[in-house]
């Protein structure tokens, strides 16, 4: 079935450590996202990537880094977890702009 | 800054009623989607209104969009149990910095 896979599913994590949110899609969509969902706060953009080879900073990029080595991958990587990280992130896809775009299934990730 | 206003953030409503979500937005933008959410799970598309006065409606929702008030409406017709669920409006500034609000948590009680 197509669309994105993320990995892990769920993490704990010690504060201090690195730590690689994987996220894949099989859609061939040029533009990808990485959201952090927060209770009450709704989805805040992290970081964003409209073509391969090609990134942006979102709305709250601190603490987070990506690539875009190729269409289909786009991890997003702490460098150095802090307790405040702790949040469930999303992977998204689209097409292009006005198109919808396609989450995968989150990443519940806790820093302790 | 572009913000994006939901409101109400909650909603409790009986089943065979009628209501609105209503989603505001700061900047000019003649893009924005809807999106549905059900506990611990992924986010759904449900709309995409990609021009002043654009309608569209699914089954008992029905969106629409104005571009020149910075609104759009989320219209709940003859509420059931399976439409309970978080709903978010995300305006897209044209930059693929797309803006969620924070959401609507609809309940909707047999």
């Amino acid at each position: 079935i197509a669309g994105i896979t993320q990995a892990p599913t769920s993490q704990i994590l010690a504060a201090g450590r690195r730590m690689t949110l994987r996220c894949t899609q099989d859609m061939r969509h040029n533009a990808m996202y990485w959201y952090r969902q927060d209770l009450g706060l709704g989805l805040r953009l992290i970081h964003y990537s409209n073509t391969a080879g090609t990134t942006g900073k979102g709305e709250v990029p601190d603490g987070y880094s990506v690539s875009r080595a190729n269409t289909d991958d786009f991890p997003l990587t702490l460098a150095s977890a802090v307790p405040s990280q702790t949040s469930v992130y999303f992977c998204a896809s689209s097409e292009g702009p006005g198109l919808p775009q396609h989450f995968g299934d989150g990443t519940r990730l806790s820093i302790l | 800054e572009l913000k994006v206003e939901q409101n109400p953030l909650f909603l409790s409503m009986q089943e065979g009623k009628n209501y609105t979500i209503y989603c505001n937005y700061s900047t000019t933008s003649d893009r924005l989607y809807w999106y549905r959410q059900d506990p611990g799970k992924s986010l759904e598309s449900l709309f995409v209104l990609l021009s002043n006065g654009a309608v569209k409606q699914e089954g008992r929702l029905m969106a629409s969009l104005d571009t020149k008030a910075r609104l759009s409406t989320l219209h709940i017709t003859a509420a059931v149990h399976d439409l309970s669920a978080t709903y978010f409006c995300a305006v897209d500034p044209g930059t693929y910095k797309y803006i969620f609000g924070t959401g609507t948590r609809l309940k909707v009680l047999a």
